[in-house]
């Protein structure tokens, strides 16, 4: 069965820092684009940032300004997210995605999210 | 920055059609996918790349797109269907989600 389990969420006060982890199973993760997607407490979605298989292409939404930072162990299959510089408003469930295929397609498998609280 | 217009809500009656909207700036020229979200749940792709379904997914859902408007289409409605509807679209550099619409099903 396809898994990917985020961990590493919680509570942090402000200007503190976290890393989020996304643990893969399933699927040859090393074949795949991934993606962070977060949603605030009774908000919509937010893109947050991408990483391409190799980790050549690597974008970001503009309102983080550099202080998150995504990348990614193939060897562990694994994703991850190093925040910095938390502020209130990164508060939110912080969603790992797959894309599809390559890194303009749809994100076609999610994990169930982990809480981070600043 | 590019945005996506969607209605806040859309409500159908049992076994009719619902059509919830997504409106961008030349929208027609890309793709269009569409996830559906439920309380308490991750989100689940239901269309991608405009009208194409994963599998699992019911034949009762489609996508279509026009020059300034997507649109998901859910025949038959169903109780089940019921979540929040988000389209999607990659501009540039950036991906994009629109701000989702409610779909009850009453």
């Amino acid at each position: 069965d396809v898994q990917m389990v985020e961990s590493g969420g919680g509570l942090v006060q402000t200007g503190g820092s976290l890393r989020l982890s996304c643990a893969v199973s399933g699927f040859t993760f090393s074949d795949y684009t991934m993606n962070w997607v977060r949603q605030a407490p009774g908000k919509g979605l937010e893109w947050v940032s991408s990483i391409s298989t190799s980790s050549s292409y690597i974008y970001y939404t503009d309102s983080l300004k550099g202080r998150f930072t995504i990348s990614r162990d193939n060897a562990k299959s694994s994703l991850l997210l190093q925040m910095n510089s938390l502020r209130a408003e990164d508060t939110a469930v912080y969603y790992c995605a797959r894309s599809r295929v390559g890194i303009r397609d749809a994100f076609d498998i999610w994990g169930q999210g982990t809480m981070v609280t600043v | 920055s590019y945005e996506l217009t969607q209605p806040l809500s859309v409500s159908v009656a049992p076994g009719q059609t619902a059509r919830i909207t997504c409106g961008g700036n030349n929208i027609g020229g890309k793709s269009v996918h569409w996830y559906q979200q439920k309380p308490g749940q991750a989100p689940v792709l239901v269309i991608y790349r405009g009208n194409n379904r994963p599998s699992g997914i019911p034949e009762r859902f489609s996508g279509s797109t026009s020059a300034n408007t997507a649109t998901l289409t859910i025949s038959r409605a169903q109780a089940g269907d019921e979540g929040v509807f988000y389209c999607h679209v990659w501009d540039i550099t950036t991906w994009v989600f629109g701000g989702g619409t409610k779909l009850t099903v009453l």
